[in-house]
């Protein structure tokens, strides 16, 4: 089955820094990416989504990139906020849809 | 976006007793609604995965006596903890897919069990 690895599990960064977080997926047959940010008791929400056809995405702050050949794909948060600050869970869809394990972002204001 | 609803939010129960969480597509028809687990400072953890009108299909590990999932409905999905320990503790989050690529997954806002 599929598998994906996220990195770094924790992560600080200044207010105004960017923040980049990163994922590795094993099934080449996984064709849609989202992310999505969870804060503390809530549920998560998508903010971001790329499919297997495109290699960049950008929303505001907020931008994805996706390499197919090596398997992994990124989130890059520009000019970061305090509200930021929370759980982003990546994830990969081949049969199903798999979610890395988490990093908690925290930004300092 | 889509809406899904998930009661209760919080609930305390004895260990020994049984407890229904309830899932609901609120603006569309959900042909799948996922169940999941998350302890703190952890990802999410597939439970099962149901169909409207089938069976659910458990991941490894999840004993399906032990957690009861009906999709009876396009819009509603349970969950009951039957006979829930100390151990059952957890935030259990549902989701669903639906819409026109059935691609996307719209989360409930979970529920946080907490068995004495």
């Amino acid at each position: 089955g599929e598998n994906v690895e996220q990195h770094p599990s924790t992560l600080s960064v200044q207010e105004g820094d960017s923040a980049v977080i990163k994922c590795t997926y094993s099934d080449s047959a996984s064709n849609y990416f989202p992310w999505y940010k969870q804060e503390l008791g809530k549920r998560p929400q998508l903010i971001i989504d790329i499919r297997s056809n495109v290699g960049e995405k950008k929303d505001q702050r907020i931008a994805v990139t996706l390499n197919k050949t090596a398997k992994h794909f990124s989130l890059h948060i520009t000019e970061t906020q305090p509200e930021d600050s929370a759980v982003y869970f990546c994830a990969a869809r081949g049969n199903m849809l798999t979610f890395g394990g988490g990093t908690r972002l925290m930004v300092k204001p | 976006g889509a809406v899904v609803s998930q009661h209760p939010s919080w609930v305390i129960c004895k260990s020994g007793t049984s407890v229904k969480i309830e899932c609901r597509s609120l603006d569309f028809q959900a042909t799948t609604m996922f169940w999941y687990r998350q302890f703190p400072k952890q990802s999410l953890m597939l439970m099962a995965t149901s169909n409207e009108g089938s069976k659910a299909t458990y991941e490894q590990g999840v004993e399906k006596d032990k957690f009861l999932i009906n999709h009876a409905s396009l819009t509603l999905s349970t969950l009951t903890v039957t006979s829930a320990h100390p151990e059952d503790s957890s935030f259990y989050i549902c989701s669903a897919s639906g819409g026109a690529t059935n691609e996307k997954l719209f989360f409930g806002s979970g529920t946080q069990l907490s068995v004495l």
